[in-house]
């Protein structure tokens, strides 16, 4: 079972509309959950870190459900703007390797 | 806005050869990273770095790969007898606090090996 998994899409949603990734995690000490937004041929940058109680960030929200080892990305109202690859990192206590998911491509169309 | 700037923008290099891919972290940063992201592929980390050691490696960082930091400012990744198959983006990370913190990513260094 790979230790970060995501739906790679794509996700193709008109503008306006409400869409949800996921991404599950094997390693059940996994301690930070991060969302990283990725567009083509650049640089992640971070979107959000993932707290236990949720959190939201404007049209942004995250939450994370350890018990069936999953974090959540729900994106409201989308943007023409939003469109890019959604990542989902994870690190472990201990090591704290960062590990990687391989990404959701999001595409949102007028 | 501070940020992370790495060198090259794109490298080319010929099989076998050696590379020194360099990088500026944030300077009140104390955590510094490579990652690598083959083409269409997801990002990989390489290493960890803090107080002038390496903290954290994966099973891809092996006896090809150094890093060091030369002075205050660069972190450099060194890569040597290079393979077709280390051709991908590397990206340089920092963050203020450690591996559970935000992470700010350089623009990437893409390198080619011919």
């Amino acid at each position: 079972r790979k230790e970060v998994e995501q739906d790679p899409g794509p996700f193709n949603v008109p503008e306006g509309a409400t869409v949800a990734f996921n991404c599950t995690y094997s390693n059940s000490a996994s301690q930070s959950f991060f969302w990283y937004r990725q567009d083509c041929r650049k640089e992640p940058k971070l979107l959000m870190s993932v707290y236990s109680s949720g959190n939201e960030d404007g049209r942004f929200t995250a939450q994370l459900n350890r018990a069936s080892q999953y974090i959540s990305l729900l994106i409201r109202d989308s943007k023409l703007s939003d469109s890019a690859t959604y990542l989902c990192v994870v690190t472990t206590g201990g090591s704290y390797i960062p590990t990687f998911g391989r990404g959701t491509s999001l595409i949102v169309h007028p | 806005e501070p940020e992370v700037t790495q060198t090259p923008s794109h490298q080319v290099t010929q099989m076998g050869q050696e590379v020194i891919l360099r990088c500026v972290p944030i300077s009140n940063h104390l955590y510094f990273y490579w990652y690598r992201q083959i083409l269409g592929q997801k990002v990989e980390f390489l290493v960890s770095f803090y107080n002038n050691e390496i903290s954290e490696k994966s099973e891809i960082f092996d006896d090809q790969f150094s890093v060091e930091r030369p002075d205050g400012s660069n972190f450099t990744l060194k890569i040597r007898s290079t393979k077709l198959e280390d051709s991908a983006m590397y990206f340089c990370a920092s963050s203020e606090t450690g591996p559970a913190t935000e992470a700010f990513f350089g623009q990437g260094t893409r390198l080619t090996v011919v």
